[in-house]
C-alpha cells in the first residue's frame, strides 16, 4: 500500500483556472505538508497541518488555500492559476509528537503542474 | 535559508563507499542533522538523522564532528540505484525542513 499518495500526478492547465490536489496518508501520521519544486528544483514548504489545524503557513499567495477534511487529507486548491504556479506539488506527513524519529517526514510521489 | 554546505556534486564507483559532506558551521545544540534524498522524478525520502552521536541504519552511517560543526553521509557500499540528490538539513525537532541545494551524487558502473 501507497503511504502518501497524491493525485492526479500530472495536472495541465490553463492561466485563470481553479484546481485541486489531493493528498492522503495512510500511516496514521498526524502532521501533514505541502512543498513546493520550481524549475530549479529548490523545494520549498509551503504549509503544514497538525490534526486538521493550520501551524505552518509560509508565505503564499492567497490564490493558495489548504484543506484538511481529516487527518488522513490534505488538499491543495489554487485559484486563478498563473504561468509561475507550474511546478511540481509534494505532499508529505509525519508522526508529529514526541522524539525526533517522529519528525521524519514521508513524501507523496509528487503532482507536476504546468500551467499553459 | 538553508543553513547547511554541501558540494554540488560527487561521483562515486558502484559497490564502493559514497562520502557526502556537509558543513554546518552554525549549528545550535538543539539542531539535529537530518538527511534525506531525492531521486529523478521521486518525492524526498528520509535516510538518517542525528543529534551527536553517530548513527547507522539499514540504509546509511552519518559521522558528526564532535564540535557539531559538519557530517558525512555514508553509503557503504553504492548503487546505481543510489544515484539522487542528497539534501543535508539541520532543524530544531518539530521546526520546518529547510531544502538546500544537495549534493548529486552520481554512480557509475
Amino acid at each position: 500500500d501507497t503511504a502518501v499518495s497524491q493525485t492526479p500526478k500530472y495536472l495541465v492547465t490553463q492561466m485563470g483556472n481553479d484546481k485541486s490536489i489531493k493528498c492522503e496518508q495512510n500511516l496514521g501520521h498526524d502532521t501533514m505538508y505541502w512543498y513546493k519544486q520550481d524549475s530549479k528544483k529548490f523545494l520549498k514548504i509551503m504549509f503544514s497541518y497538525n490534526n486538521k489545524e493550520l501551524i505552518i503557513n509560509e508565505t503564499v499567495p492567497n490564490r493558495f488555500s489548504p484543506k484538511s477534511p481529516d487527518k488522513a487529507h490534505l488538499n491543495l486548491h489554487i485559484n486563478s492559476l498563473e504561468l509561475g504556479d507550474s511546478a511540481v506539488y509534494f505532499c508529505a506527513s509525519s508522526l508529529g509528537t514526541g522524539s525526533a524519529s517522529s519528525y521524519e517526514q514521508y513524501f507523496g510521489p509528487g503532482t507536476r503542474l504546468t500551467v499553459t | 535559508d538553508a543553513k547547511t554546505t554541501q558540494p554540488p556534486s560527487m561521483d562515486c564507483a558502484e559497490g564502493r563507499a559514497a562520502n557526502l559532506p556537509c558543513n554546518h558551521s552554525t549549528i545550535s545544540g538543539n539542531e539535529y542533522v537530518y538527511w534525506y534524498r531525492q531521486i529523478h522524478s521521486q518525492g524526498p525520502q528520509y535516510i538518517i538523522h542525528g543529534l551527536k552521536n553517530n548513527e547507522t541504519n539499514e540504509m546509511a552511517s552519518l559521522i558528526i564532528t564532535e564540535d557539531r560543526k559538519s557530517s558525512t553521509l555514508i553509503l557503504p557500499h553504492a548503487t546505481l540505484r543510489d544515484t539522487a540528490v542528497y539534501y543535508c538539513i539541520v532543524r530544531v525537532v518539530g521546526n520546518k525542513l529547510v531544502f538546500g541545494a544537495g549534493t548529486i551524487l552520481r554512480v557509475k558502473s
